[in-house]
């Protein structure tokens, strides 16, 4: 079975700029979380999917934005982009419904410049 | 509010030799979830275990073992006879019922040297 699938895998951007990260679910699996780890904060969570709604999500600016689809893939999007967004990006599936281990992708390398 | 604590930033051991991280967790809630992830050099967390609040029954796997404390709020992960493979940074995560999201300790960088 497949893995989680992160793209793309590393990105520059310039501060002001947006930017969408893209996660690609475990077959099967319909929950998708996001974090972000950066060396100063570790592993942030973000927000979390399941079936297309948000079902929670952290304390993060409203810049901070994503979304699921039908097939459970996911989208995040960062728009005004500043500096200190610079981080991996993660993203994590599980089967959902309750509280199950959840499967990482490789993560997306975000730099803003 | 819910927390986990990992306060050993950074070990050091010798290869063979055993291992123990800690890992101390703070919620009200009696239904949660605590797991254990390694995330090695190549940058990808990898899952290695879920307990869930009603089984405070010791694991073993290999040379793996976890205890979990609740009258001390612990879920300790022990490496027996370590080896260079084993260097990574490891997290402790919660996670409670209903509430759909995984707070992280902030990891202990596990150095094995040969």
């Amino acid at each position: 079975k497949a893995g989680v699938t992160q793209t793309p895998r590393y990105l520059i951007k310039t501060r002001g700029q947006q930017v969408t990260l893209s996660c690609s679910p475990i077959s099967g699996h319909r929950s998708v979380s996001w974090y972000q780890q950066t060396p100063g904060q570790g592993l942030q969570f973000l927000f979390e999917y399941f079936s297309e709604t948000q079902r929670n999500k952290g304390n993060f600016p409203g810049r901070f934005s994503g979304r699921q689809f039908s097939n459970s893939r996911s989208e995040m999007n960062v728009s005004t982009l500043e500096l200190g967004d610079s981080a991996l990006y993660l993203c994590a599936s599980s089967v959902g419904g309750t509280v199950w281990e959840q499967y990482f992708g490789p993560g997306t390398r975000l730099t803003v410049t | 509010a819910q927390k986990v604590t990992q306060a050993q930033t950074e070990i050091s051991v010798v290869e063979k030799e055993d291992v123990t991280l800690d890992c101390v967790y703070e919620t009200r809630d009696t239904t949660y979830y605590l797991f254990w992830y390694k995330q090695p050099p190549s940058g990808e967390l990898v899952f290695l275990i879920r307990r869930n609040s009603f089984d405070e029954q010791n694991e073993i796997s290999g040379r793996y073992s976890w205890n979990f404390q609740k009258s001390t709020s612990s879920f300790n992960f022990t490496i027996t006879a370590s080896q260079v493979v084993d260097s990574a940074v490891y997290f402790c995560a919660l996670s409670t019922s209903g509430t759909y999201k995984y707070i992280f300790g902030t990891g202990t960088r596990l150095k094995v040297l040969a």
